[in-house]
């Protein structure tokens, strides 16, 4: 099987950078997307195809893909951006689309 | 700007089939593809499986022998069945539209609202 490793939490204070890791084998083979999920809501896409932003999506949010891990970086970290991260990506096989275990990231 | 609304029974009893419902606004469902993701309580998101026009699906592994993913064109809607349910489907169930790039890059850039689903007797 194929899996998608990432902490479980990170916090960061208002206005600094906040980094989530996503680990895997063969990630630079494939594209990593990245999702912002709010408290009681659905999720929304904030990166995709490594380090594009969707229309919408503030400048802060960048991603990036190297070696066996991708990275979301949050720069200049806002109260609003608190919530679960989850990266998502795909095995060499196309068998397997897998999201990574969520990281619950705080802003205080 | 597209709109998604997924729709189907609250509440399931064990070994029965799950049939879910996504309703498409302002979109034509024959030029995208389409896919179902699950949360169950407190947990991590889990990938269904995607429906591409034609007929064509790819599953979930783990749930491939139970599920299907269909299109309505008529209705303008997909849906979802998952057969033999157990608590472990109890979720919240998302519908998306898919985009990216044949043949694995797919993600889903617009999702539905999420319906919550019950799985007991």
């Amino acid at each position: 099987s194929f899996e998608l490793t990432q902490p479980p939490s990170v916090s960061v204070s208002p206005g600094q950078t906040a980094r989530i890791t996503c680990s895997g084998d063969a990630l630079p083979k494939k594209y990593v997307h990245w999702y912002h999920q709010k408290s009681g809501q659905a999720p929304a896409l904030v990166i995709y195809e490594d380090n594009k932003r969707p229309s919408g999506i503030p400048q802060r949010f960048s991603g990036s893909n190297s070696g066996t891990t991708a990275t979301l970086t949050i720069s200049g970290a806002q109260v609003e951006d608190e919530g679960d991260y989850y990266c998502y990506s795909t095995d060499t096989t196309g068998n397997y689309r897998v999201f990574g275990g969520g990281t619950t990231v705080t802003v205080l | 700007q597209v709109q998604l609304r997924e729709s189907g029974p609250g509440l399931v009893e064990p070994s029965e089939t799950l049939s879910l419902t996504c309703s498409v606004s302002y979109a034509a469902i024959t030029s995208y593809y389409w896919g179902w993701i699950r949360q169950a309580p407190g947990k991590g998101l889990e990938w269904i499986g995607n429906l591409y026009y034609a007929g064509s699906t790819s599953y979930n592994p783990s749930l491939r022998s139970r599920v299907t993913i269909s299109v309505d064109p008529s209705q303008l809607a997909f849906s979802l069945r998952l057969k033999s349910v157990t608590a472990a489907d109890t979720g919240t169930y998302y519908c998306g539209r898919l985009r990216g790039s044949a043949p694995f890059n797919f993600y889903m850039d617009v999702w539905g609202i999420g319906t919550t689903v019950n799985v007991f007797s």
